[in-house]
């Protein structure tokens, strides 16, 4: 089974719509990454959290909220979807107990298309 | 904050070296690193190097880093087929990551 999980892995939704993308680890891993990657731009931090009671933004938080439910779940809300929210999502984790070496694990992605 | 840039593209053929540039412009980062993604997948740890490195060999693979000229650059020997992905260079320091544009690698037989 996948350490990392995404659901769903792809959505077709209106513009308006209040989306949700979950994102659920069975590493242990303390830490959990929201990214979202466009073509020619890379993958820009959307939010992270260190713990269930840590939330910090990224650099493209705006139009997005998150919510840690517990230490294996990270989920990430779209609160009303509009076009350029168009992207490919990825969720990752990462340990604090790696010795300063930041490797992260990523999902599998969900392809998210708005109209 | 934090800008990372490298080519879109790079085209060669199965069993070339395929070299692969990044250019950055914070230099505080701890340890420095190399991501793949491959159709369909999320990214990879390819390998890393640790700043007060030039050079780290791991097999195939090749890191060089130029801190003078904020440059670090991943080389694949006898590149394969299987090799064809996006390639992402990554900064920061142990709390988060900032990924560059990404590079596609396309091998040809």
């Amino acid at each position: 089974d996948a350490d990392v999980t995404q659901t769903p892995r792809n959505r077709i939704t209106k513009t308006g719509k209040r989306i949700m993308l979950e994102c659920s680890q069975t590493k242990g891993h303390d830490r959990m990454y929201w990214y979202r990657q466009d073509p020619g731009l890379g993958l820009q931090l959307i939010y992270y959290s260190f713990d269930v009671k840590d939330i910090n933004k990224g650099e493209i938080s705006d139009g997005y909220s998150v919510s840690r439910q517990a230490q294996a779940k990270f989920s990430l809300s779209l609160e009303s979807a509009i076009p350029n929210q168009t992207a490919l999502y990825f969720c990752a984790t990462s340990d604090t107990t790696s010795g300063g070496v930041n490797e992260q694990f990523f999902g599998p992605g969900t392809r998210l298309t708005v109209l | 904050g934090e800008d990372v840039e490298q080519s879109l593209f790079l085209s060669v053929r199965e069993g070339d070296s395929s070299v692969i540039n990044c250019t950055y412009t914070d230099s505080s980062s701890t340890y420095l690193y190399w991501y793949k993604q491959e159709p369909g997948a999320g990214l990879q740890l390819l390998t890393y190097i640790f700043s007060n490195m030039d050079m780290k060999q791991d097999q195939r693979l090749t890191v060089l880093l130029n801190k003078k000229d904020k440059h670090l650059s991943l080389r694949i020997a006898d590149t394969q087929t299987g090799d064809s992905a996006i390639y992402f260079c990554a900064l920061g320091g142990f709390q988060k990551l900032v990924f560059g544009t990404g590079t596609r690698l396309l091998v040809s037989p």
